[in-house]
């Protein structure tokens, strides 16, 4: 069973569309995350959350917003989709009081 | 923001040879480092972590180095193989988040 899982695998769409990302994960873990990897291979943190606590990372634009209607959950909303946001977005999870996050196989975001 | 780099961004190994892949992290109140292996396709997987308080930790086939004097890390592959061809990634943890370096690849040699 996959343990963190993302859909779709693969996003092609216009600039000034909105797209929705989903991230599921089956391990009963507390915080979530979404991350942006550019095409150099940089990893950067956009979002974590839990039930309690939503930490935005301050570079992310506003067009970006999580969503998350259960604790196993955690979507990704990108509003105006430009150019600069192709990029691969990666869903991870990890279980409070420990520190080793997992990683969702990743949405490869095209926009045209 | 936070800024985890590399020395290396591509290295080249025979397989077989041992591989070392290094970073430098910014934050010196950074009590938590990972490495993590990302193959081609796939989100990054775990390998091996360290916490600030040990110089050394090691696990099958891979150590990590901790040098807090000059913030560095390195990561060391035993007997390198094909299967460890992937990008390799230290991150670092100040606090609530994780901050990850470019990341280096590795291609190892058959």
């Amino acid at each position: 069973d996959t343990a963190v899982s993302q859909t779709p695998k693969y996003l092609v769409t216009q600039m000034g569309n909105d797209k929705s990302i989903k991230c599921e994960q089956n391990l009963g873990h507390d915080t979530m995350y979404w991350y942006k990897q550019d095409s150099k291979k940089f990893l950067k943190i956009m979002f974590s959350y839990n039930n309690k606590e939503l930490i935005i990372n301050e570079t992310v634009p506003n067009r970006f917003s999580p969503k998350s209607p259960d604790k196993a959950h955690l979507n990704l909303h990108i509003n105006s989709l430009e150019l600069g946001d192709s990029a691969v977005y990666f869903c991870a999870s990890r279980r409070a009081g420990n520190y080793e996050q997992y990683f969702g196989p990743g949405t490869r975001l095209t926009v045209t | 923001g936070e800024s985890v780099g590399l020395h290396l961004p591509t290295l080249s190994v025979q397989e077989g040879d041992n591989s070392i892949i290094n970073c430098a992290y910014s934050n010196s109140a950074s009590d938590y480092f990972i490495w993590y292996k990302q193959e081609s396709g796939k989100g990054p997987q775990f390998i091996i972590d360290i916490r600030s308080n040990m110089d050394k930790r090691q696990g099958q086939r891979v150590t990590v180095l901790l040098n807090k004097t000059v913030k560095h890390l390195s990561l060391q592959i035993a007997a390198t193989q094909p299967g460890d061809s992937a990008v390799y990634f230290c991150a670092e943890n100040p606090g609530n988040q994780f901050y990850f370096g470019t990341g280096t690849s590795l291609t190892v040699i058959p």
